[in-house]
């Protein structure tokens, strides 16, 4: 199984920052990576697929780049809601896909 | 409205079984892959197994093949999970997951409120 690595697993971060989470897969997965974001107690929300398309109903300062085994999810300038857990997902070798570990994104 | 709705979790001991279902409406049900994605406490997103429109296609992760069944009733707009041989280690809350795309993209673009299933003694 393609194993999927997220770092950092923790990040602090202010209003208006601009944050960047990488995802690195363990063997070349194209660009069939998603990502997502959870809130405490609430489902995951699809926020990016095929490495950069921006899922319908996000907003603009999210983006992703990546291809191959190496990716990014950027946030160009947070927002008080965006503070959440974030996901890589591949969807390249299925079944099974895979998820990283998470990205847990906090308040500076 | 896209809306998913599970049920049917609980408490139940090592070795039993439970079945989930997902509630599906406000989108043609059987044009789309239907997927089960569990999250144990406190810890990351583990996809479980997944079906195909008409169900002639299903796939699971190692760790529940041969204990849990998936299937699906498009008349019913209704997916299910039947969980047998239960184990601590399946203690999680179930999301019921839409792909994205009718071709099938493994890509999960609405997702349940998810059922808690705990297993223990």
């Amino acid at each position: 199984d393609i194993q999927m690595t997220q770092s950092p697993s923790s990040v602090s971060a202010s209003v208006g920052d601009r944050v960047t989470i990488t995802c690195r897969a363990s063997q070349g997965i194209s660009s069939w990576l998603a990502w997502y974001q959870q809130k405490p107690g609430k489902a995951p929300k699809l926020l990016i697929y095929a490495a950069s398309s921006l899922q319908s109903g996000v907003p603009s300062r999210f983006s992703g780049s990546g291809s191959g085994t190496d990716f990014t999810l950027t946030i160009s300038s947070l927002q008080p809601e965006d503070f959440a857990t974030y996901y890589c997902q591949q969807a390249n070798s299925f079944p099974p896909s895979t998820f990283g570990q998470g990205t847990k994104l906090e308040i500076k | 409205e896209v809306q998913l709705v599970e049920s049917g979790g609980g408490l139940v001991q090592p070795g039993g079984s439970l079945r989930l279902s997902c509630a599906a409406s406000g989108f043609t049900f059987s044009s789309y892959w239907m997927s089960w994605v569990r999250q144990a406490p406190g810890k990351g997103l583990e996809w479980v197994a997944n079906i195909k429109q008409d169900g002639s296609e299903k796939y699971y992760v190692d760790s529940v093949k041969g204990r849990f069944t998936i299937s699906r009733d498009n008349a019913k707009n209704s997916l299910y999970l039947q969980m047998n041989s239960l184990r601590a280690e399946d203690t999680a809350v179930y999301y019921c997951a839409r792909d994205l795309a009718v071709a099938g993209t493994a890509y999960f673009d609405y997702w349940g409120q998810g059922t808690l299933v705990t297993v223990s003694s």
